[in-house]
């Protein structure tokens, strides 16, 4: 089992709807987590942190976290062509040394 | 944030030469650390960069391979040595944020080897 999974898409959703995507992690005692967009050719890019259970929005994005059941979740609202990117999960894994271990990665494509 | 600077972008290489990767912070930073993004693929731990000491590196990654110097707290290469064509990749510099647990990158350096 990998210490951090998820779906490599790509997923495709219309414009205006929202995109939600799923990240597992095997880690039981994580207590960091982080979304990044990876646009093809670029870095990644921080774009969500949450430590607690429950929701955290910012902006168009929320991030659901669930300790309990070791996943995470994103979702982007009323996506836009320019949400179409590359969305790495991250988790900070103790047994990795608290380094970041990151996901696949879910690609997303929004067609207009 | 931190302004991470990272050179070169990008290179094409032929079969057993060596490349540098230069990396620049503008600020101090105790830790910096080296990612590999093979095609399609994730991110993937090279190694720490460990100002005054050797680098720490990550099973499967060796420093005659990849020897990282790190002569202070503002700057670190990475080199790929003896290149070959699956060491075509995205390289990535990255430093942690102020409580150490999320990472900030560099541009990166996208090499092909041919």
């Amino acid at each position: 089992q990998k210490e951090v999974e998820q779906n490599s898409g790509p997923l495709s959703v219309p414009e205006g709807a929202i995109a939600s995507l799923n990240c597992t992690y095997s880690d039981r005692v994580s207590q960091s987590f982080f979304w990044y967009r990876q646009y093809s050719g670029k870095s990644p890019e921080l774009i969500m942190s949450i430590y607690s259970n429950g929701d955290k929005e910012d902006g168009r994005f929320t991030a659901q976290l669930n300790k309990a059941s070791q996943y995470v979740s994103l979702l982007i609202r009323d996506s836009q062509p320019s949400d179409s990117a590359t969305y790495l999960c991250a988790v900070n894994i103790k047994a990795a040394g608290n380094k970041l271990t990151f996901g696949g990665g879910t690609r997303v494509l929004v067609k207009p | 944030s931190a302004v991470i600077s990272q050179k070169p972008s990008r290179d094409i290489c032929q079969r057993g030469t060596s490349l540098t990767i230069q990396c620049q912070v503008d600020s101090q930073v105790t830790m910096m650390f080296w990612y590999r993004q093979q095609p399609g693929q994730s991110l993937t731990l090279i190694a720490t960069a460990n100002q005054g000491s050797e680098a720490t590196y990550e099973s499967g990654f060796v420093i005659d391979k990849f020897p990282i110097s790190r002569p202070n707290l503002t700057f670190s290469t990475l080199t790929v040595s003896n290149m070959s064509p699956e060491d075509s990749s995205i390289y990535l510099c990255s430093i942690p944020g102020a409580t150490n647990e999320k990472l900030f990158f560099g541009s990166g350096t996208q090499l092909s080897v041919l």
